[in-house]
């Protein structure tokens, strides 16, 4: 099986602008959790989908959002980037209670 | 915020030595769960142990769980080289009813070839 796909890899957007970032998930997986890394905060929960709908979110504000397609592809939105929004996301899969199986994420700098 | 906490924050070892991480975390869980991640990329999943179970082995991986004290360690045997990553404790428990996982802020580990 192919593993959890996010795309882009880099991406360098500006102060104010807005970000969409995308994650597949492993086939069959019908669970996404979106993290953001960084340095200072380690791994912070964003939120999580299941069969298009969120049922867990983080401490994050109204900013971030996320949505979930039939097909159970993820994509997260970030507007009115802030400097302090750089970091790694990072995009996880799962079914059931299995362990999670993350992608590479995606790496986002805001300047 | 962060569930679980981690010491050391880096440990620094040679090949061949033996490192010990430990994870402390503050609520109830259904299970604890170890990731592995190298230099910017995606977590890396190694082991799953329940809330109900006090040890478990993998390969060269231990880990240990006591639910008494919140705590929670991994062994890694005879290290290597290839080892060097970071590593991060996740705590799997109820959240809204459904179940969510909860990372704690990692070890750094360097083997030294």
């Amino acid at each position: 099986k192919a593993g959890v796909t996010q795309t882009p890899r880099y991406l360098i957007k500006t102060r104010g602008q807005q970000v969409t970032l995308s994650c597949s998930p492993i086939s069959g997986h019908r669970s996404v959790s979106w993290y953001q890394q960084t340095p200072g905060q380690g791994l912070q929960f964003l939120f999580e989908y299941f069969s298009e709908t969120q049922r867990n979110k983080g401490n994050f504000p109204g900013r971030f959002s996320g949505r979930q397609f039939s097909n159970s592809r993820s994509e997260m939105n970030v507007s009115t980037l802030e400097l302090g929004d750089s970091a790694l996301y990072l995009c996880a899969s799962r079914e059931g209670g299995s362990p999670l199986h993350f992608g590479n994420g995606t790496r986002l700098t805001v300047t | 915020s962060q569930q679980g906490e981690e010491d050391p924050q880096a440990l620094s070892i040679q090949e061949g030595e033996n490192a010990t991480m430990n994870c402390s975390y503050k609520t109830s869980i259904n299970n604890l769960q170890w990731y592995r991640q190298n230099s910017g990329r995606g977590l890396v999943h190694l082991i799953l142990i329940r809330s109900n179970e006090r040890e478990k082995h993998s390969g060269r991986l231990r880990v240990t769980l006591d639910t008494s004290k919140k705590s929670s360690s991994l062994l890694i045997t005879a290290s290597r080289a290839a080892d060097t990553a970071s590593y991060f404790c996740a705590t799997e428990g109820s959240s809204g009813g459904y179940q969510k996982v909860t990372f704690g802020t990692g070890t750094k580990l360097q083997v030294i070839p």
